[in-house]
């Protein structure tokens, strides 16, 4: 157990809709991290929050936001889903961040949307 | 670009057996490069970090080395619950951004 926490587990949706995934880090990290892994992409970084502010965005659509919160939970809100976007979310965090940080990064469970 | 490519995809191994697992990386400069366990259907369980050529870490049956463009994940007398997908991944500057650039990893089985 990573001590991260991510709720849901399993998440079954309409295309158009709305969702919101929610992630707890580990007792301390100020960075959430959020990765999609689909079959054919592999692990792809797609938003870091440090401390409640955003610091660096990967390969994340318009359709998607995310926000982390002054307790520092996290949420990745995920609109208008196409089929495309059915993957296996993950929240990781990590104590700092920056340069000059040991900055292994510690994953939760997952969770596994799927758009029908 | 920013690369990290694992071989073999995939390594069918009897129980005892040794063997490594191999990570090359191009990248713009080397931050870190971190090894990770992967069951079916799990989130990603961090097994080591290496910062500079040269180093080591051992956890158990596993050891990880690290050169300039590639690291190896050597699994000595391997048993049937080290069978996972191990994924290597690197932070890389120097724009400070702490994302982890991940391989599409090796899946290994080992078999009694």
């Amino acid at each position: 157990d990573s001590g991260v926490t991510q709720t849901p587990k399993h998440l079954i949706t309409a295309t158009g809709q709305r969702v919101t995934l929610r992630c707890s880090p580990r007792s301390g990290d100020l960075s959430v991290y959020w990765y999609q892994q689909s079959l054919d992409q592999g692990l792809q970084f797609l938003i870091h929050y440090y401390n409640g502010e955003e610091r660096a965005k990967g390969n994340i659509l318009e359709r998607f936001s995310a926000q982390q919160f002054p307790d520092l939970h996290s949420e990745l809100n995920l609109s208008s889903l196409e089929l495309g976007d059915s993957a296996l979310y993950f929240c990781a965090s990590s104590a700092l961040a920056g340069a000059y940080s040991y900055n292994e990064q510690f994953f939760g469970p997952g969770t596994r949307l799927t758009v029908l | 670009e920013d690369q990290v490519t694992q071989s073999p995809e995939a390594l069918r191994l009897q129980e005892g057996e040794s063997s490594s697992l191999n990570c090359s990386y191009t990248v713009s400069g080397l931050r870190g490069l971190f090894w990770y366990r992967q069951d079916p259907g799990k989130g990603p369980e961090f097994l080591f970090t290496l910062y500079s050529a040269g180093e080591e870490k051992e956890k158990e049956r596993l050891k990880a080395t690290l050169t300039k463009k590639e690291s190896f994940l050597h699994i000595t007398a391997p048993k049937p619950e080290d069978s996972a997908t191990y994924l290597c991944a690197v932070q890389t500057g120097p724009d400070n951004t702490d994302k982890l650039i991940f391989g599409t990893g090796t899946r290994l089985q080992v078999f009694p």
